[in-house]
């Protein structure tokens, strides 16, 4: 079983759309939940940093951790055509040594005006 | 906005040849990352570097690599015979602490011949 997994898609929805991202996991060592927006050939570029269960809102988005279930989510409210990127969640356990991150592979994102 | 930095942003090069990739952390930052995309694949953790020391490293990470922090800013990442499949994106990334969220670079392209 992977660590990580994520949908790749794409997931192409309407401009204005309400968008819905998910990640599940298996290492039930994570506490720390994140969500990259990556365009091509670009750095990730951080978007939602959440530490155990719960909902965090951002503007636009919200992200969602259910840890009994070992599953994150990305909501995107009114989706634009700017927000066509591929989406990264990431996590890490908690250690002193620094924060190694495992990666989802992504999913990839189209909206379309 | 504070922006981790990485040259160069393509470099093509021979097998068997010694890369260096360079990156600037952001300057308050403490703890100092690797990590990679092979084309099309997840990005993948490579090694942590705090005090001027390795705090972890994963199994991509072997002898063949090596990071330094020669001065007080750059922060290096030494391939010393590449190989074919070292043919990736390398992202530099830093955090303030080993809780903090991880800023990513823009990359830098390795083509491998």
């Amino acid at each position: 079983q992977k660590e990580v997994e994520q949908d790749p898609g794409p997931l192409s929805v309407p401009e204005g759309a309400i968008v819905s991202l998910n990640c599940t996991y298996s290492n039930s060592a994570f506490q720390y939940f994140m969500w990259y927006r990556q365009y091509s050939r670009k750095g990730p570029e951080l978007l939602m940093y959440t530490y155990s269960s719960g909902n965090k809102e951002d503007g636009r988005f919200t992200a969602q951790v259910d840890k009994s279930s070992k599953y994150i989510s990305l909501f995107i409210r009114d989706s634009q055509p700017s927000d066509s990127a591929t989406y990264l969640c990431a996590m890490s356990p908690l250690n002193n040594a620094g924060n190694m991150l495992t990666f989802g592979g992504g999913t990839r994102l189209m909206v379309k005006p | 906005e504070p922006e981790v930095t990485q040259t160069p942003s393509h470099q093509v090069t021979q097998m068997g040849q010694e890369v260096i990739l360079r990156c600037v952390p952001i300057s308050n930052h403490l703890y100092f990352y690797w990590y990679r995309q092979i084309l099309g694949q997840k990005v993948e953790f490579l090694v942590s570097f705090y005090n001027n020391e390795i705090s972890e490293k994963s199994e991509i990470f072997d002898d063949q690599f090596s990071v330094e922090r020669p001065d007080g800013s750059n922060f290096t990442l030494k391939i010393r015979s590449t190989k074919l499949e070292d043919s990736a994106m390398y992202f530099c990334a830093s955090s303030e602490s080993h809780r903090g969220t991880i800023y990513f670079g823009e990359g830098s392209w390795l083509t491998v011949v």
